[in-house]
């Protein structure tokens, strides 16, 4: 079966770091393109970054420089290194794989909410 | 930044009923737009994909048109499982904009 697991997420204090994880399975992470997008509480989608096959990367502004995301082809997983949290990052993080270009493989995502 | 702009905000639709959810980008994306259905605590769905392909599964009540700038996802009679939030995101520039979201509820 097709499916992306997102691990990782909880609570943490402003300022501080989490690294998100994506396991994959039924597929290949390092020859497609994997999004992470997110979703504040009781609002819309945002798309957070992407990593293409090739290995190159985007970012929305709103977390350029603070967050990184990367792969690790031996064990089929993407991750997302989020640092110098703020309150206005607390949301739900999905993992998506993107084929053609659209979103069709999501995770059932994981939560991050930073506060004090 | 493409800002992806839908209309209505909330669509209250009795079963059976045709429903029409509306998205605008500010410039032009081609056709390079996705349609995704989401539920209370679920992950987002695929819909419709290229502005007007259903992805697999996707009943043949969904349909989706339109290129350039202006486009629309038509549910031709609403099934009780429908009822949900749709977003709209184009997949032409960077960054990958997604439009805020119509509530389709039950009339």
């Amino acid at each position: 079966e097709v499916q992306v697991v997102e691990t990782g997420g909880g609570l943490i204090q402003p300022g501080g770091s989490l690294r998100l994880s994506c396991a994959a399975s039924g597929f290949t992470v390092s020859s497609n393109y994997m999004s992470w997008v997110r979703q504040a509480p009781g609002k819309g989608l945002e798309w957070v970054s992407v990593m293409y096959s090739g290995g190159s990367t985007y970012y929305a502004d709103s977390v350029k420089g603070r967050f990184t995301i990367s792969r690790d082809n031996s064990k089929n997983t993407l991750s997302l290194q989020m640092n110098s949290l703020r309150a206005e990052d607390t949301a739900v993080y999905y993992c998506a794989r993107y084929l053609n270009g659209y979103g069709d493989v999501w995770g059932k995502g994981t939560t991050v909410t930073v506060s004090s | 930044e493409v800002v992806m702009t839908q209309s209505p905000a909330t669509l209250s639709v009795s079963p059976g009923e045709r429903a029409t959810l509306s998205c605008r980008a500010s410039q032009s994306v081609s056709s390079n737009v996705a349609w995704y259905q989401q539920k209370p605590g679920q992950a987002p769905r695929l819909l419709i994909y290229g502005a007007s392909t259903r992805a697999a599964g996707i009943p043949a009540r969904f349909s989706g048109s339109g290129s350039g700038t202006e486009f629309t996802l038509t549910i031709s009679s609403l099934q009780s499982e429908d009822f949900a939030v749709y977003y709209c995101q184009q997949c032409n520039n960077w960054p990958r904009t997604f439009g805020q979201g119509t509530k389709v509820e039950i009339k």
